[in-house]
């Protein structure tokens, strides 16, 4: 089966430090997904995007998340400085939308963030 | 604005004994609507989703799932439950994807617990 890859699978880091959490998502997928789940707020949108191109990034706190698609193959989320309030577990998710249907998301493993 | 209410936060339910999880949904227009299971420590793995046509549908694992538009409820069941299937279950709805915002929006997930 084809799965969305992520990497770290889990990261522990100190307050200020820069993370940069990565996924890998299926080949042909044109839409890429980053949520934030904790126990307080569930599963959060941060930003998506449609054939790299960032559609919604309105559940990002700007001044410190950055979210990228170099290439169709990769995309990266960014924290700068972290917070220990960023503990939490990321999920990027890959879909195929065409044509006005939506075949369902995919999602991978997950980042544990911690930040001490 | 879309939103997702599962009302339930813990079920437990014995071995061999019927399954059924609420989902109530608000949306503007014709939804989108999934179920994803998320077992400890795994990402969400989609059961079934729900576009159009036949309004009961069929997912892996034995569950279904049935869109009752007057109730706006898309609640999940699964006639014989098996203790494997303890786990967390989210309820999502999404926009048609038309080349604009299709987020999911999750619901707040409810735990389910199998005893023998």
């Amino acid at each position: 089966d084809a799965r969305v890859t992520q990497t770290p699978r889990h990261k522990v880091t100190e307050m200020g430090q820069e993370v940069t959490m990565r996924c890998q998502p299926i080949l042909g997928h044109n839409t890429v997904f980053w949520y934030r789940q904790t126990m307080m707020q569930g599963l959060e949108l941060l930003a998506y995007f449609r054939n790299r191109a960032p559609l919604d990034d309105s559940g990002m706190p700007k001044d410190r998340f950055s979210a990228e698609m170099p290439d169709a193959t990769l995309a990266t989320l960014k924290i700068q400085p972290s917070e220990p309030r960023d503990s939490a577990v990321y999920f990027c998710a890959s879909g195929l939308a065409t044509g006005g249907a939506n075949y369902g998301y995919t999602f991978g493993s997950g980042t544990r963030l911690t930040v001490v | 604005a879309q939103s997702v209410t599962q009302p339930d936060i813990h079920i437990t339910v014995s071995e061999g004994a019927s399954l059924e999880l609420r989902c109530n949904y608000s949306y503007g227009a014709t939804p989108y609507l999934f179920w994803y299971v998320q077992s400890p420590g795994q990402g969400l793995q989609l059961l079934l989703k729900y576009f159009s046509g036949d309004t009961l549908v069929q997912g892996i694992k034995g569950f279904e799932a049935e869109f009752k538009r007057s109730q706006s409820s898309f609640n999940l069941r699964k006639p014989s439950v098996h203790w494997s299937d303890a786990a967390e279950y989210f309820c999502a709805v999404g926009a048609i994807p038309n080349f604009g915002n299709e987020k999911l929006t999750f619901g707040t997930g409810t735990r389910l617990t199998i005893i023998p």
